[in-house]
């Protein structure tokens, strides 16, 4: 069956440019989570959500990012602004509820920014 | 201090060896454990889950937690060049931040023939 998606695989933008990543999780999954992952470190928490809301949105950088969720299904992270220090892999995952352990990963977006 | 610690390695091992895999938490209010595995260009995924303290087998795999010590550890026994991928170490808690995981570093292991 189809597994969580997520485009681009890869970007490069320019410093100072908006981005937007997409991610499509597993039809029927009401969860759906964005972590960041730099070079060397572990995986880093930004948001989740439950269906379109977004209880935990402490994990967020700076306010240059953001995320929404529409129709209980598809999201978009975007960084405004994109500085350096932004490039990372970008990683989304879904899991069937909220507190479901098991987190379905997709395969991430890497950003550069150049 | 990170609420996760683990080390980064790198590991590397010859087939056939066991692995032991460590982690350790500062938080005492994790609950859930968990061991996932991430290849090269790939996202994580799932390989072991353990709820409060105790130990749970899957195959060659072996999972330990002791919550009293803030120490989980995963054991590969009979290892193969396919395990050769980075291990990562998460865990979570009920209450406000249920849903969130929170990951170690990962550690990198190769297993060579």
């Amino acid at each position: 069956g189809a597994g969580v998606s997520q485009s681009p695989s890869n970007k490069v933008t320019e410093k100072g440019k908006d981005v937007e990543l997409r991610c499509d999780p597993i039809s029927g999954h009401t969860a759906l989570y964005w972590y960041r992952q730099s070079l060397g470190q572990g995986l880093e928490f930004l948001i989740y959500f439950q269906g379109n809301s977004a209880p935990d949105k402490s994990g967020l950088p700076s306010d240059r990012f953001s995320a929404e969720r529409t129709g209980g299904s598809v999201s978009t992270l975007t960084i405004q602004r994109t500085q350096q220090e932004d490039s990372a892999v970008y990683l989304c995952a879904s899991s069937l509820t909220i507190g479901a352990y098991e987190q379905y990963f997709g395969p991430g977006t890497r950003l550069t920014v150049t | 201090q990170k609420e996760v610690e683990q080390d980064p390695g790198p590991l590397s091992v010859p087939e056939g060896a066991i692995v032991s895999l460590n982690c350790t938490y500062s938080n005492s209010a994790f609950q859930y454990f968990m061991w996932y595995r991430q290849y090269s260009r790939k996202g994580p995924e799932l390989l072991m889950y353990t709820y409060s303290s105790g130990n749970k087998e899957d195959g060659r795999f072996t999972a330990q937690v002791d919550k009293s010590s803030k120490y989980i550890s995963l054991f590969i026994r009979d290892s193969q060049p396919s395990d050769s991928a980075t291990y990562l170490c998460a865990m979570s808690a009920r209450g406000s931040t249920l849903g969130r995981l929170y990951f170690g570093r990962g550690t990198q292991l190769t297993v060579w023939p």
